[in-house]
């Protein structure tokens, strides 16, 4: 089974305008965390957002946000005033066993394709 | 944030000939970096987590003696694409967590390898 599922591979989105982009994991690890990746066309992964399996709120780190919800194991980003610049591939992941000690591989979903347009 | 840096970002060779590609955690010490591979439109795969001091763990289906993995120091660790063939042409990434604590995994900005 697929531990990371983006099933949109293309989101177009209005300049200004907000955009979910949808994830869903699988665990049965009751500690994990949870990452979005923005991957321009230079290829270089930049680091958004991440949540722990554990925190209570959502995170939010400036225009993103994510919307954590445990029971339905989904973890969809919010792109607030969507940008021109924000047109990338974005990928969700999930590291498993936090608890377990040492460092833990991370699992990334097959991404979305964001374009915004002007 | 921390910074990783990878080397060469592009590398064209021929085939038969082997290719190191080096990835640097410039300010924190890594005891742990991660490989990964991408084709082109799809998703990172992890390859293997480089360990310093000891030897390398590869995923599932990753040929140990193809992908030559050695964590040589605290700040570097190298990848060698050995007798290199056209399917090896992907876009390779390191990552390096800084610390346990430390819920970001910072990423080396790619290598390009092209096998003619």
């Amino acid at each position: 089974a697929q531990k990371i599922t983006q099933t949109q591979p293309g989101m177009f989105v209005q300049e200004k305008e907000a955009v979910t982009l949808d994830c869903t994991y699988d665990t049965s690890d009751p500690s994990y965390g949870l990452f979005w990746y923005k991957q321009p066309s230079s290829g270089e992964m930049i680091f958004l957002i991440y949540q722990g399996s554990y925190d209570q709120q959502n995170a939010t780190e400036g225009r993103y946000s994510l919307n954590f919800q445990k029971a339905r194991k989904s973890a969809n980003l919010v792109i607030s005033a969507s940008q021109l610049g924000d047109s990338a591939m974005y990928f969700c992941a999930m590291r498993e066993g936090m608890n377990s000690g040492g460092y833990q591989k991370v699992t990334f979903g097959i991404g979305t394709k964001l374009q915004v347009i002007p | 944030g921390a910074v990783v840096s990878q080397h060469p970002s592009r590398v064209i060779c021929k085939s038969g000939t082997s290719v190191k590609i080096e990835c640097r955690s410039l300010d924190f010490q890594a005891t742990t970096m991660f490989w990964y591979r991408q084709f082109p439109k799809k998703s990172l795969m992890l390859m293997a987590t480089s360990n310093e001091g000891s030897k390398a763990t590869y995923e599932q289906g990753v040929e140990k003696d193809k992908f030559l993995i050695n964590h040589a120091s605290l700040t570097l660790s190298t990848l060698t694409v050995t007798s290199a063939h056209p399917e090896d042409s992907s876009f390779y990434i390191c990552s390096a967590p800084r610390g346990f604590a430390d819920n970001e995994q910072f990423f080396g900005p790619g290598t390009r390898l092209t096998v003619l």
